[in-house]
């Protein structure tokens, strides 16, 4: 069974930090680029930031870019985002994504997501 | 960046109807578009790729049309359990993939 499982998310004050995980088992995380997708309340899905497979090309929205670091370990299945001088806008629901497109067709993986709330 | 504007924003249906949520890209980008249903507290889970494919697993009533810049989601007969919220997302200018806006699909 694929499972992405996100973790790290928490309530933190303007201009704290914090770091989210993702663990991931039943697919070959290796192969797959990886996304952190995040939905503030309420609202639509914003992409925030990718890694390619071998980590070797990494792209970040304007929204984060600077604050947010995105990394992941092949050998640990997991994903990750340092998230430092967080804002109130930062505030939403994290979800890591893995996508794959093949001969096999399009793979196309969500985890369950983490709530970050920024606030004082 | 890419804008994607859905239509209507919500939409109110009956078990049984037809119904279309429609997709319009601020430019081309060919077929590079895919549909999500989400539910409440719920990952977006893909429905079409690629403008038309069916994802496997999805039920057949669901269908994706349109190239270039506008794209349709058609629910051929709405089912309980397709009341939700929809997203098209381009994939055209990945991994920079914006999303619309959502329409939410609501039970008359």
């Amino acid at each position: 069974e694929v499972q992405l499982v996100e973790s790290g998310g928490g309530l933190v004050q303007p201009g704290g930090s914090l770091r989210l995980s993702c663990a991931a088992s039943g697919f070959t995380f290796s192969s797959y680029s990886m996304n952190w997708v995040r939905q503030a309340p309420g609202k639509g899905l914003e992409w925030v930031s990718y890694i390619s497979s071998s980590s070797s090309t990494i792209y970040y929205a304007d929204s984060v870019k600077g604050r947010f670091t995105i990394s992941r370990d092949n050998a640990k299945n997991s994903l990750y985002l340092q998230m430092n001088s967080l804002r109130d806008e930062d505030t939403a629901v994290y979800y890591c994504r893995g996508e794959l497109s093949s001969g096999q067709g399009y793979f196309d993986y969500w985890g369950q997501g983490t709530l970050v709330t920024v606030s004082s | 960046d890419i804008q994607m504007t859905q239509s209507p924003s919500s939409l109110s249906a009956s078990v049984g109807d037809r119904v279309t949520i429609t997709c319009r890209a601020s430019q081309s980008i060919s077929s590079y578009l895919n549909w999500y249903q989400q539910k409440p507290g719920k990952a977006p889970k893909l429905l079409i790729y690629a403008a038309s494919s069916l994802q496997s697993g999805v039920p057949s009533r669901f269908s994706g049309s349109g190239s270039g810049t506008d794209f349709t989601l058609t629910i051929s007969s709405l089912q309980p359990e397709d009341f939700a919220t929809y997203y098209c997302q381009q994939s055209y200018s990945t991994p920079r993939i914006t999303f619309g806006q959502g329409t939410r699909l609501e039970i008359k």
